[in-house]
């Protein structure tokens, strides 16, 4: 089955910008979709499809892909992004999620 | 605003059965997926399985011969079965709504955009 692999951690200093990448063979006919969770809450969708936001979800978030490589961009990253984000695409018919990664916002 | 509801039995003994279910209110099945995922301690997302409108399900091929999902469109609610639970099983189980979308033929994209609150599950003896 299709796998969708993250790097484990990714580190940012405040207000500066980040790219959390998610790659798999399944992203090459499905945008991944992206989630963030943080402790002891459910995950929240902040990117889908080609690029677009949920209503509610900050511009400085947004999501763009090439070949077999979707990323997640924060501009501008705040103290309150530190979280976990997922990437999740589907494989036919099964749904896959990435490993995940960690941020922290220095 | 849809919003999804989930409750079970929170502490399990090996060899038991989970039983999991989930309230949508505010919407209906027809044009989604339903899904089942669930987090171990520490762990990542795994995604279990899951149920259209219409009754066809899909499962994550690791859990296949323990999992059943099922539908009950008069009450808007959704269930997991997980049979033989081990310590393995122990996390939080999630619901969750999935859309599948046409970007331009030939891609496509699926999301999850509502979620329930979770539910810990822990497998001891």
């Amino acid at each position: 089955s299709s796998e969708l692999t993250q790097d484990p951690a990714v580190s940012v200093a405040l207000g500066q910008t980040v790219r959390i990448t998610c790659q798999g063979d399944s992203l090459r006919s499905y945008y991944a979709s992206w989630y963030q969770q943080k402790p002891g809450q459910a995950p929240v969708l902040v990117i889908y499809g080609k690029n677009n936001r949920p209503s509610g979800i900050p511009d400085r978030f947004s999501g763009s892909s090439s070949g077999n490589t979707a990323s997640l961009t924060i501009t501008g990253a705040q103290a309150e992004d530190e979280a976990d984000y997922y990437c999740n695409s589907r494989d036919g018919n099964h749904v896959v999620f990435g490993g995940g990664t960690k941020l922290t916002v220095l | 605003q849809v919003q999804l509801q989930q409750w079970g039995a929170g502490l399990l003994k090996p060899s038991e059965t989970l039983s999991l279910t989930c309230a949508v209110y505010g919407g209906s099945f027809s044009g989604y997926y339903w899904s089942w995922i669930r987090q171990p301690p520490g762990k990542g997302l795994e995604w279990i399985g899951e149920i259209n409108h219409s009754g066809g399900t899909n499962y994550n091929p690791s859990l296949k011969s323990r999992v059943t999902i099922s539908l009950d469109t008069s009450k808007n609610q959704f269930s997991l079965k997980l049979t033989s639970v081990t310590a393995a099983d122990t996390a939080v189980y999630y619901c969750a709504r999935g859309i599948f979308g046409v970007v331009i033929i030939p891609y496509y994209y699926y999301d999850m955009d509502v979620w329930g609150q979770g539910t810990t599950v822990t497998v001891s003896s």
